[in-house]
């Protein structure tokens, strides 16, 4: 599986702003695509996911927009609050038969200051 | 419910030892996959078991391998320790595949000294 290439590698929002990280996919069987939160010392956990029949996925304050021809995903934290400071990883996997793996973006380090 | 248990949470290991983590899946969950994350790689799958069989092997050296319980939990294994294998190893269980219940340890900090 080809690398999923994620930015920026940081990002700082003021309280309020909207936060936009985008990443980028090679492997056209890709068909699962999940974004992840670490806070320190903790491990990712699932924010929002999106499948590729679907351009847009929101979930609270949390959107997932995706363009299948682009190859591009990109989530998008309207109203960011300082507690949204975290990594953010993209990923993507194959969920077909004879995967079972994540592969993920490097992440995203968001800083949201008050 | 419990979630998924890493243990130990840090460990500090000399050059050429040997070290196994341990992992516990959330109950019922049957498939076990490991991670290494690193500041510079980021993370990397290392293998995933499912029913006590390897289903998926990331591009890691033999130094690194696996196992998985009847009861579902699991170890990895790394021998031969060198400095680069610093990391923090997460485990992750799901039901069956990555779109199902997918969920991470908080992971084991492995210092290499």
């Amino acid at each position: 599986q080809q690398q999923v290439k994620q930015s920026p590698q940081s990002l700082i929002v003021q309280k309020g702003g909207i936060s936009i990280i985008n990443c980028a996919y090679e492997n056209t069987a890709f068909d699962y695509f999940p974004w992840y939160q670490q806070f320190p010392g903790k491990g990712p956990a699932l924010l929002i996911a999106i499948r590729p029949d679907v351009s847009e996925k929101k979930e609270g304050r949390f959107t997932i927009s995706f363009n299948k021809s682009a190859k591009q995903f990109s989530l998008h934290i309207m109203d960011s609050q300082p507690g949204d400071s975290a990594t953010y990883f993209c990923a993507a996997s194959i969920t077909g038969a004879g995967s079972y793996q994540l592969t993920f973006g490097k992440g995203t380090k968001l800083s949201v200051i008050p | 419910k419990a979630g998924v248990t890493q243990t130990p949470r840090y460990l500090i290991k000399t050059r050429g030892q040997q070290v196994t983590l341990s992992c516990s899946p959330i109950s019922g969950h049957r498939s076990v996959s490991w991670y290494q994350q690193t500041p510079g790689q980021g993370l990397q799958f290392l293998f995933e078991y499912f029913s006590e069989t390897q289903r998926n092997k990331g591009n890691f050296p033999g130094r690194f391998s696996g196992r998985q319980f009847s009861n579902s939990r699991s170890e990895m294994n790394v021998s031969t320790l060198e400095l680069g294998d610093s990391a923090l190893y997460l485990c992750a269980s799901s039901f069956n595949r990555v779109d199902y219940g997918y969920t991470f340890g908080s992971g084991t900090r492995l210092t290499v000294v």
